[in-house]
Formats: C-alpha cells, sequence, structure tokens
C-alpha cells in the first residue's frame, strides 16, 4: 500500500496562474481532507469530503476549489493564485469519524 | 466550538531528558484525542491516541493519558533522543457530528546530543 499520495511535490507559480493538486489514497477509506500549514499556525482545514459525492468548506476555503472524484481521488485546485497562498498543503484520509487520518507527504507551493 | 491548546515552543532538552508537552481541549461531546508527530519535511504521523476517559496511549516510548476532569492530554517521554527532535501536534476528533479533526498549532522539540 502506498498509503496517500500527493503530486506535485513542489510547485512554483506566478500570480493569477492556476494549477491543480492531486491526492490519492488505497486504503478504501471514506473521508478526505486538504489542509494548509503555515509557520507558527498549525495546520487549517481548507476543503473536506465526508464520503464520495460530497465535499464541505473548512476554516479557509476562499480561493480554492475541490473535487472527489471517487473515493480514491480529491484534488485542490487554485483558479488564480495568489502570494497568499504560498504554503505547504497536505492531504489527509480517515477511516471514518473519530479515526486517525493519514497524511500525504506534503506539496510545497510558492506563488511569485 | 471545540478547540486544542498546546505549550508554545520550541523546547530544547538534552538527550535522555524527560519531556513534557502540555495538552489541553475543550470539547462539547465525549472526543477522541491524538498525538501526532511531524519530521522535518514529512506529513504528520500519528504518534498514539486515547478515545475515552482514563485510556493511556503509547508508542515508541511516549505516553498520554485521556484526563476528562482537567481537560488534558499531556505528552510524556521519559528520555528523550536527537531522533525525537520533531514537531508535535495536539488534536481532537469529536463523533457527536462533525467529520473534522482540530489539531493544535504544533510543538517543536529540539533534542541535543
Amino acid at each position: 500500500n502506498a498509503g496517500v499520495t500527493q503530486t506535485p511535490k513542489f510547485q512554483v507559480l506566478k500570480t493569477g496562474q492556476s494549477m491543480t493538486l492531486q491526492c490519492a489514497q488505497d486504503m478504501n477509506h471514506n473521508s478526505m481532507y486538504w489542509y494548509r500549514q503555515d509557520p507558527g499556525m498549525g495546520l487549517r482545514l481548507i476543503y473536506y469530503s465526508a464520503s464520495e459525492g460530497t465535499t464541505d468548506k473548512g476554516e479557509v476555503p476562499n480561493g480554492y476549489n475541490v473535487s472527489r472524484l471517487n473515493k480514491r481521488e480529491f484534488s485542490l485546485r487554485l483558479e488564480s493564485a495568489a502570494p497568499s497562498q504560498t504554503s505547504v498543503y497536505f492531504c489527509a484520509s480517515e477511516p471514518g469519524v473519530s479515526y486517525e487520518q493519514y497524511f500525504g507527504p506534503g506539496t510545497r507551493l510558492t506563488v511569485t | 466550538g471545540d478547540s486544542v491548546t498546546q505549550m508554545e515552543g520550541p523546547v530544547t532538552l538534552s538527550e535522555e531528558a524527560f519531556l513534557t508537552i502540555n495538552c489541553t481541549y475543550t470539547a462539547t461531546g465525549y472526543p477522541s484525542l491524538f498525538w501526532y508527530v511531524q519530521y522535518p519535511g514529512e506529513g504528520l504521523q500519528l504518534l498514539l491516541k486515547a478515545t475515552k476517559a482514563d485510556d493511556k496511549g503509547s508508542n515508541k516510548g511516549f505516553e498520554a493519558t485521556y484526563r476528562k476532569e482537567t481537560t488534558s492530554f499531556h505528552l510524556e517521554k521519559g528520555s528523550v533522543q536527537v531522533s525525537d527532535s520533531a514537531v508535535y501536534f495536539c488534536a481532537l476528533s469529536d463523533n457527536t457530528g462533525g467529520f473534522k479533526t482540530i489539531f493544535g498549532a504544533g510543538t517543536r522539540l529540539f533534542v541535543k546530543a
């Protein structure tokens, strides 16, 4: 099992460009999450998907969109990147409520 | 709403010292509690968990006890190693209807040889 995989690992964008961060899990988990991690601010939830076919906003959804393509895949899209979106992005999956989350290795995004 | 507060870092210790990282929480229901660890350049990984009051989670020499009366879940290790240098996150997952885990801000630990 690969667990949770994310692509790309690193990305540099110019302001206004768009991109999609990919996430996939092979553990048959129902719930998936996107977080951003900034220095001194811990993890902040961007969007989550409790099950295939559903998505909901988290704490900081502005400037992002998501797609739960199927049970395995959950992508995060930046339509028009801004420098404030420079961060490390983590995808996570969870088998069910109150279980532990499994994290991917992260995508380090810089917007210039 | 639910929240997690953990001690600010960084915490700097010498090898073989005793470690405590404090964590307290606020929750309306009966949450499960977790400690996650993040090594440099990696994602978070579960270190230990406890699902009900008075449970003790343990792993790799780390322990934490779910204390409902003090709403705390402090992380302890009797003798730290250089390889324990990482960022530690306390978290709760409230099973009363949400699908979200609440994370603390993280505490960075440096262990010197």
